[in-house]
C-alpha cells in the first residue's frame, strides 16, 4: 500500500464550479500536511500548508485535514481557467521526510 | 514568502558532457535541500536529499557517481550530471526547507534538461 494515494483524474469542471481535490494516506504519523499546484513546466507552488487537524482557508482555496479518516482534501470556489494545472497533496510525520501524491491533474473550462 | 532559486531553467548540451544545476534558495537558510526528477506527465521522484555541510542521502537506484550533489553552504546545493547521456534527459527540480521552523518544501521552478 502507498503512504498516500490521489486520483490522477484528468478531472474536468467548467469555469466557476467548486473543485473538490482528496488524498487519502495510511501513516497516522503525519501531521503536516501540504497542497501545492504546478503548472507544465514549472516547479510546484505551495497552495496550503496545515498542521494537524482542522480547515484552514485562503482566499478561494480550502484545506481540510480528518486525521481520524487519513483524509485530506483541498476546495476551490469559483475556479477559473488560471487554476487548470496539477495539484499534488503531500505531507510529512518530521518535517524532514516528505510523502507525494502522484497528482491531479485539473482543467477549468471556460 | 520563502523563494527557491533554480538555474539554468534549460538546458542542452552533448551527450557525455557535464552539466551542473544549482538551486539557492533566497531569503531563508536551507539545512535540507531535496532533489527530484519529474518524467512527462508523472509525479516528482526523489532522487536524494542532502544536508548542509554532510554527504548528500540517494534514494534506492539513483547512481551517486552519475549526480553529484553539494550542499556546501546554507543557501545553495548543486547538483551535477556527470556524463550526461539522452536518457538523463528529464525536468530536475530541487526544493529547500528550513529544518528550524518545521516549514515545507519550498520549490524552484525547475531545470530542463536535454543531452542529444
Amino acid at each position: 500500500q502507498k503512504e498516500v494515494e490521489q486520483d490522477p483524474g484528468p478531472l474536468s469542471v467548467p469555469e466557476g464550479a467548486i473543485v473538490s481535490l482528496n488524498c487519502t494516506y495510511s501513516n497516522s504519523a503525519f501531521q503536516y500536511f501540504m497542497w501545492y499546484r504546478q503548472y507544465s513546466r514549472k516547479g510546484p507552488e505551495l497552495l496550503m500548508y496545515t498542521y494537524s487537524s482542522g480547515n484552514k482557508e485562503d482566499g478561494r482555496f480550502t484545506a481540510q485535514v480528518d486525521k481520524s479518516s487519513k483524509y485530506i482534501s483541498l476546495f476551490i470556489r469559483d475556479s477559473q481557467p488560471s487554476d487548470s494545472a496539477t495539484y499534488l497533496c503531500a505531507m510529512s510525520s518530521t518535517g524532514n521526510q516528505f510523502y507525494f501524491g502522484t497528482g491531479t491533474s485539473l482543467t477549468v473550462i471556460p | 514568502g520563502a523563494v527557491v532559486s533554480q538555474h539554468p531553467s534549460w538546458v542542452i548540451c552533448k551527450s557525455g558532457t557535464s552539466v551542473k544545476i544549482e538551486c539557492r534558495s533566497l531569503d531563508f537558510q536551507a539545512t535540507t535541500m531535496f532533489w527530484y526528477r519529474q518524467f512527462p506527465k508523472q509525479s516528482l521522484m526523489l532522487m536524494a536529499t542532502s544536508n548542509e555541510g554532510s554527504k548528500a542521502t540517494y534514494e534506492q537506484g539513483v547512481e551517486k557517481d552519475k549526480f553529484l550533489i553539494n550542499h556546501a553552504s546554507l543557501t545553495l546545493s548543486t547538483l551535477t550530471v556527470t556524463s550526461a547521456h539522452p536518457e538523463d534527459s528529464s525536468f530536475y527540480i530541487c526544493s529547500a526547507i528550513d529544518t528550524g521552523r518545521n516549514q515545507p518544501q519550498h520549490f524552484g521552478d525547475g531545470t530542463r534538461l536535454s543531452i542529444l
